[in-house]
């Protein structure tokens, strides 16, 4: 039973970028949600993807987008990148909206 | 004030010992309370979930949240070195579904 995939596990990228991360959610789930892990600290969330959806957002700005493809798998979008934008970006999946989240093991970006 | 707070540690036991873990929270509108184990370059991996005040035990793990007090705790008996991680407790709303928030996390070795 595959679990919640993410790729790349590691990306460095330089200030003004543009970055896109990838998540296959865990078998028979349907809904992602995307976390931002900064060193030594607890997972912030992003937003949540059901049905092709955005269904929930954090306190995050519009550079952070996202998208979910027909077959529950989505990507997390970052423009204009900054020094600050470097952790661990999580994915986690559920079945529907309401069940316990079931996380990958991230994408560490680096910002330089 | 951050809406969850949880002693960042390092906390070392020795082998055997009970662990005692903890989080404060301010928002009454949560419901759903999880502990995760995160070990190091991995997601974080659910251990318990729990709803509302009460007790729940699963295996050497105890999970127990007193929302009179804003404060759940999770024990881990007979602690083991391969306990050793970071362990986070999140909770949520009763809708808020996919919108987790996590504490710092806190860090435990567990040594021989």
């Amino acid at each position: 039973d595959a679990g919640v995939t993410q790729s790349p596990t590691h990306l460095i990228k330089t200030r003004g970028q543009q970055v896109t991360l990838r998540c296959s959610p865990k078998s028979g789930h349907d809904t992602v949600s995307w976390y931002q892990q900064a060193l030594g600290q607890g997972p912030q969330f992003i937003f949540q993807y059901y049905e092709e959806e955005e269904r929930q957002r954090g306190n995050f700005p519009d550079r952070f987008s996202g998208h979910q493809f027909p077959n529950y798998s989505s990507e997390l979008n970052v423009n204009a990148l900054l020094l600050g934008d470097s952790a661990l970006y999580l994915c986690a999946s559920s079945l529907k909206v309401n069940s316990p989240l079931h996380f990958g093991n991230g994408t560490r970006l680096t910002v330089t | 004030q951050k809406e969850v707070e949880q002693d960042p540690g390092p906390l070392s036991v020795p082998e055997g010992a009970i662990v005692s873990l903890n989080c404060t929270y301010s928002n009454s509108a949560f419901q759903y309370f999880m502990w995760y184990r995160q070990y190091s370059r991995k997601g974080p991996e659910l251990l318990m979930y729990t709803y509302s005040s009460g007790n729940k035990e699963d295996g050497r793990f105890t999970a127990q949240v007193d929302k009179s007090s804003k404060y759940i705790s999770l024990f881990i008996r007979d602690s083991q070195p391969s306990d050793s991680a970071t362990y986070l407790c999140a909770m949520r709303g009763g809708t808020s579904y996919g919108k987790l928030t996590f504490g710092q996390g806190t860090i435990l070795t567990v040594h021989p």
